[in-house]
């Protein structure tokens, strides 16, 4: 089965922190993708990327940038934390040559 | 701008009864369409695709139709179970990989 991991199950940070939350998937996949999801706002892309050290910004790119060194890993950092950024981030893969998006758990962040 | 609306926010039906969600969408012309199961603090679970030249899909209990001149796609649950409980969404894509766009999602609610 693909295994979508990520860090972090909740995570509570204070504002102005540079905060990585990262992203594994064991499946040679070359898709990978970055969401929030907020109560209203559903899911939204933030960053996403074709292969490594590739990246391409979604809809909601500002006060994010991410990292791609690995094909397994996608690494979203929030450079300087911030209140409105506390969100339930989602990761996401997709197999070569199929479109289901395989998730991972989730993190739920918290800034203060 | 594309947008993708579903029936509800939430739908509430008896044990037994067929579950019906409705989604929705404007200024998009999409090749597929996948639906997505979530459960609360977890990450989306994919269901089902159904592509532009699809009338129809089926998995078990579930039922996908696609009609690209209503813009609509409509997703059933016959027999439903308190355990078909969750947010469902739904997901129009436009090419491989191409499919970041999720609808609000509908909770649905079997109750027993």
């Amino acid at each position: 089965d693909v295994k979508v991991t990520q860090s972090s199950r909740y995570l509570v940070k204070r504002t102005g922190e540079k905060v990585f939350l990262e992203c594994v998937q064991d499946m040679d996949h070359e898709n990978m993708f970055w969401y929030r999801q907020d109560p209203g706002l559903g899911l939204r892309l933030i960053y996403f990327s074709y292969d490594v050290k590739m990246k391409e910004k979604g809809d909601i790119p500002e006060g994010y940038s991410v990292s791609r060194e690995k094909k397994e890993r996608f690494s979203l950092i929030l450079e300087s934390a911030s209140t409105n950024q506390t969100s339930m981030y989602l990761c996401a893969s997709i197999p070569p040559s199929a479109n289901e998006q395989f998730f991972g758990p989730g993190t739920r962040l918290t800034v203060l | 701008s594309q947008k993708i609306e579903q029936n509800s926010e939430a739908l509430n039906i008896q044990e037994g009864k067929t579950a019906t969600l409705t989604c929705n969408y404007t200024n998009y012309s999409p090749a597929y369409l996948q639906w997505y199961r979530q459960d609360p603090g977890r990450g989306p679970v994919f269901l089902l695709l159904i592509r532009e030249n699809e009338k129809e899909k089926r998995k078990e209990r579930l039922k996908v139709t696609f009609d690209t001149t209503l813009k609509q796609s409509l997703f059933h649950i016959t027999a439903s179970q308190p355990a078909d409980s969750a947010t469902y969404l739904c997901a129009p894509g436009v090419g491989y990989g191409q499919n970041f766009v999720f609808g609000p999602g509908t909770r649905l609610s079997v109750l027993p």
